[in-house]
C-alpha cells in the first residue's frame, strides 16, 4: 500500500535552515506529482509547494517563495523540502502528499507529518 | 488567489444526525473542489474529489455537491468516527487554497 514517511523536522533558530525528507513506497514514485502542505499548531492547512513527476516543474506559495525549495530524487523514491531563512511563523507540522492518479491537484495520500519548530 | 470560505467553523451534532458543511469560493472554480477529513493528531484524508466523486474506501454516507462557487459536504447518519475537522480545497488554479476548516463535535 502507499506509504509516505517524512523526517527531518526539529527545533531550529530563526534564520536557520532545515531539510525535510519524504520517502515513498507502494507506488511508482516517478509517475506522480508530489506536494508539501503544512499546518501551524491549532490552525488549518496550507499548501506550500508542488513538484512535477520529473522534477522539471515546481511551484511554491508566496509565503515560502525564495526561501523554500522543493526537489525530488526518483531513484531514491524521495521528496525533499529545503527550508532556509526560517521564521517563527514557519512553525508547523509539514506533510508530504501524493497527487491523485487522474485528478490533478488532488492529494490522495498523505504522510504522518514532521514537526518543525522555529524558536530562539 | 482564490479564497475558500467554509461555514460553519464548528458545529455540534449527535450520532445519526445529518450534517451539512458549506464551502464558498471567491470566484468560479467549476467542479475543481476536494474535501478532506482530519482527526486530531492525524494526517488529512481525501474524502471527495471533483466536487462529488467519492474517494476509494470512503463510506457512501459522505456526499459532495455543487459547482461554480458554492459547494456542500453532507454526512448522512453521522457515525462516531466522523467527528473530525473537514476542509475544502480548490484545485482550479494555483496557488491551491484550502478553507479554514469545519470542526464537527459531539
Amino acid at each position: 500500500q502507499v506509504q509516505l514517511a517524512e523526517s527531518g523536522g526539529g527545533l531550529v533558530k530563526p534564520g536557520g535552515s532545515l531539510r525535510l525528507s519524504c520517502v515513498a513506497s507502494g507506488f511508482t514514485f516517478s509517475d506522480y506529482y508530489m506536494s508539501w502542505i503544512r499546518q501551524a499548531p491549532g490552525k488549518g492547512l496550507e499548501w506550500i509547494s508542488y513538484i512535477s513527476s520529473s522534477g522539471g516543474n515546481t511551484y511554491s506559495a508566496d509565503s515560502v517563495k525564495g526561501r523554500f525549495t522543493i526537489s525530488r530524487d526518483n531513484a531514491r523514491n524521495s521528496l525533499y523540502l529545503q527550508m532556509n531563512s526560517l521564521r517563527a511563523e514557519d512553525t508547523a507540522v509539514y506533510y508530504c502528499a501524493k497527487e491523485h492518479v487522474v485528478v490533478p491537484a488532488t492529494l490522495d495520500h498523505w504522510g504522518q507529518g514532521t514537526l518543525v519548530t522555529v524558536s530562539s | 488567489d482564490i479564497q475558500m470560505t467554509q461555514s460553519p467553523s464548528s458545529l455540534s451534532a449527535s450520532v445519526g444526525d445529518r450534517v451539512t458543511i458549506t464551502c464558498r469560493a471567491s470566484q468560479s472554480i467549476s467542479n475543481y473542489l476536494n474535501w478532506y477529513q482530519q482527526k486530531p493528531g492525524k494526517a488529512p484524508k481525501l474524502l471527495i474529489f471533483a466536487a462529488s466523486n467519492l474517494h476509494s474506501g470512503v463510506p457512501s454516507r459522505f456526499i459532495g455537491s455543487g459547482s461554480g462557487t458554492d459547494f456542500t459536504l453532507t454526512i448522512n447518519s453521522l457515525q462516531p468516527e466522523d467527528f473530525a475537522t473537514y476542509y475544502c480545497q480548490q484545485s482550479d488554479s494555483l496557488p491551491w487554497t484550502i478553507g479554514q476548516g469545519t470542526k464537527v463535535i459531539i
